[in-house]
C-alpha cells in the first residue's frame, strides 16, 4: 500500500530534550516536506526537500533541523524543544513539485 | 510573497443543502491550486486540484471548484452535503514563479453539517 508513515504518533517530552520524528514514504517520491498545524493558523511548512541531500527552509524553520540521506526518509529533528513547539506535525511527499502531496497520519507533540 | 486566504473559519450547513467554501490567493502569473480535506484525527487527503486547462475542476465525493484568475479565487462547492462531509477543508497553492518550492496553505474552514 502506498503510504507515508510517521513515528511516533504521540509524544510528550520536556524542554530541551532532543527528539526525532521519523517520516518514510514508499512511493519513490522526490519531494518531501514537514508541516506543523496549529489552531487558527492552518498548516505551515517547516522544511522541504526536493531530493536526496537537497533541503530548504519553509516558512517556520526556527528550532528544527532535517536531513535527507535516503530518498524514502525525511526525519525532523528538534535539538532543544521548547513549549512553543507543541503542535501537530505532518510529513508529506509528492512525486515532484508542484504536484499534489500525500500526507502522513500526523504526530502530536507536547513539550512541557 | 504568495498567500492564501480562507475567510470563513467555520461554516455550518444543513444536510442536503449546498455549500461554498471560499479561497483566495494573492495574484500570480502561474499557480497550481489544491483543496485538501482533513477528517477528525486524520491526515489530509486531496479533494481536487487545478493545474491547467478547464477552470471547473471536479474532485472526489461530489466536490468541485472553479478557478477564477481575474478574481484570484478557487472556491469549493458541493450541491448537496452529507453528514459525512463534516471535516476541515484546506486550500493550498504552489507558485511556479516564486523562485521557491513551497506550498502555502490557508488557515482552513471547518464545515459542520447539521442533521
Amino acid at each position: 500500500e502506498a503510504q507515508v508513515t510517521q513515528n511516533p504518533r504521540y509524544l510528550i517530552t520536556v524542554t530541551g530534550k532532543k527528539l526525532t520524528v521519523t517520516c518514510s514514504q514508499n512511493m519513490n517520491h522526490e519531494y518531501m516536506s514537514w508541516y506543523r498545524q496549529d489552531p487558527g493558523l492552518g498548516l505551515r511548512q517547516i522544511y522541504y526537500s526536493m531530493n536526496v541531500e537537497v533541503t530548504d527552509k519553509g516558512d517556520v524553520p526556527e528550532g528544527y533541523k532535517v536531513s535527507r540521506k535516503e530518498k524514502r526518509n525525511f526525519p525532523l529533528i528538534l535539538e532543544s524543544p521548547s513549549p512553543n513547539q507543541t503542535s501537530l506535525y505532518f510529513c508529506a511527499s509528492s512525486l515532484a513539485y508542484p504536484n499534489e502531496q500525500f500526507f502522513g497520519p500526523g504526530t502530536r507533540l507536547t513539550v512541557l | 510573497a504568495q498567500s492564501v486566504t480562507q475567510l470563513d473559519s467555520q461554516v455550518p450547513v444543513f444536510e442536503e443543502a449546498p455549500v461554498e467554501l471560499r479561497c483566495n490567493y494573492s495574484s500570480s502569473v502561474s499557480v497550481y491550486l489544491f483543496w485538501y480535506v482533513q477528517y477528525p484525527n486524520q491526515g489530509l487527503q486531496l479533494l481536487l486540484k487545478y493545474l491547467s486547462g478547464s477552470t471547473l475542476v471536479k474532485g472526489i465525493n461530489g466536490f468541485e471548484a472553479e478557478f477564477n484568475k481575474s478574481q484570484t479565487s478557487f472556491h469549493l462547492r458541493k450541491p448537496s452535503v452529507h453528514i459525512s462531509d463534516t471535516a476541515e477543508y484546506f486550500c493550498a497553492v504552489s507558485d511556479l514563479t516564486s523562485g521557491t518550492y513551497k506550498y502555502i496553505f490557508g488557515t482552513g474552514t471547518r464545515l459542520k453539517v447539521l442533521a
